[in-house]
């Protein structure tokens, strides 16, 4: 069964700082990755997907990593701003690109001005 | 092009009532997800159609959840009766057919009291 765990669950840094979140993940027979990002009362926002087959993916100040064999995925942010304060979620789909995701538990960002 | 949409925002109920959630999906996509986050808890799949079809409904959580999908265009998600350990935020995705990026809604509140 396919478990996806992310460390830490609370991050509070200064405005600035470049900062790391980590994604782990128990089966290496994933599809692909993806790291979303939720506001307060609103949706989920797709930051970043990486195919099974890639080792990182970059987005302006976010680049995300990816190696399956240890089962370990790290979104890393640039320069962090007040605005990129929200709960960072990483997910994996297993079979397919039609089949389900599973997500972690989020890692909640606060940047202090 | 309008992204999903999901109605109402926001449901509080009684325990032992009945509440329906619909989802709308973008248009054109054939495959639809519903997931739900309980407090403290990640996000969790409950099922995806393809078209009309249940494809995978192996989340739902018992027979108290009902989802349709007639006609392969909008999904409603019925609580019959709803209790209070199904208080959370019920989010759907859909994606294009064969698969690819989920785009989320912004989500459904239920609060059973």
């Amino acid at each position: 069964k396919q478990e996806v765990t992310q460390i830490p669950a609370a991050l509070s840094v200064p405005e600035g700082e470049n900062l790391v979140l980590n994604c782990s993940f128990t089966d290496s027979a994933i599809y692909n990755l993806q790291w979303f990002r939720q506001d307060p009362g609103k949706g989920l926002t797709s930051l970043l997907l990486i195919q099974s087959s890639q080792r990182e993916q970059t987005s302006g100040r976010l680049n995300a990593s990816l190696d399956k064999s240890s089962g370990r995925s790290t979104l890393y942010i640039a320069a962090s701003q007040p605005g990129d304060s929200a709960t960072y979620l990483c997910a994996v789909r297993r079979y397919s690109s039609a089949s389900k995701i599973i997500f972690g538990s989020g890692t909640r960002l606060s940047i202090r001005p | 092009e309008a992204g999903v949409t999901q109605f109402p925002s926001h449901s509080v109920i009684e325990k032992g009532q009945t509440v329906t959630l619909r989802c709308d999906p973008i248009s054109g996509h054939d495959n639809l997800y519903w997931y739900r986050r309980v407090m403290g808890k990640e996000i969790k799949f409950l099922l995806h159609f393809v078209k009309e079809s249940k494809q995978d409904e192996s989340g739902m959580p018992n027979n108290r959840f009902l989802a349709e999908r007639t006609g392969g265009t909008y999904s409603t998600l019925k609580v019959q009766p709803a209790e209070l350990e199904d208080s959370g935020v019920y989010f759907c995705a859909s994606s294009q057919p064969g698969g690819g990026e989920q785009y989320f809604g912004p989500g459904t509140r239920l609060t059973v009291t």
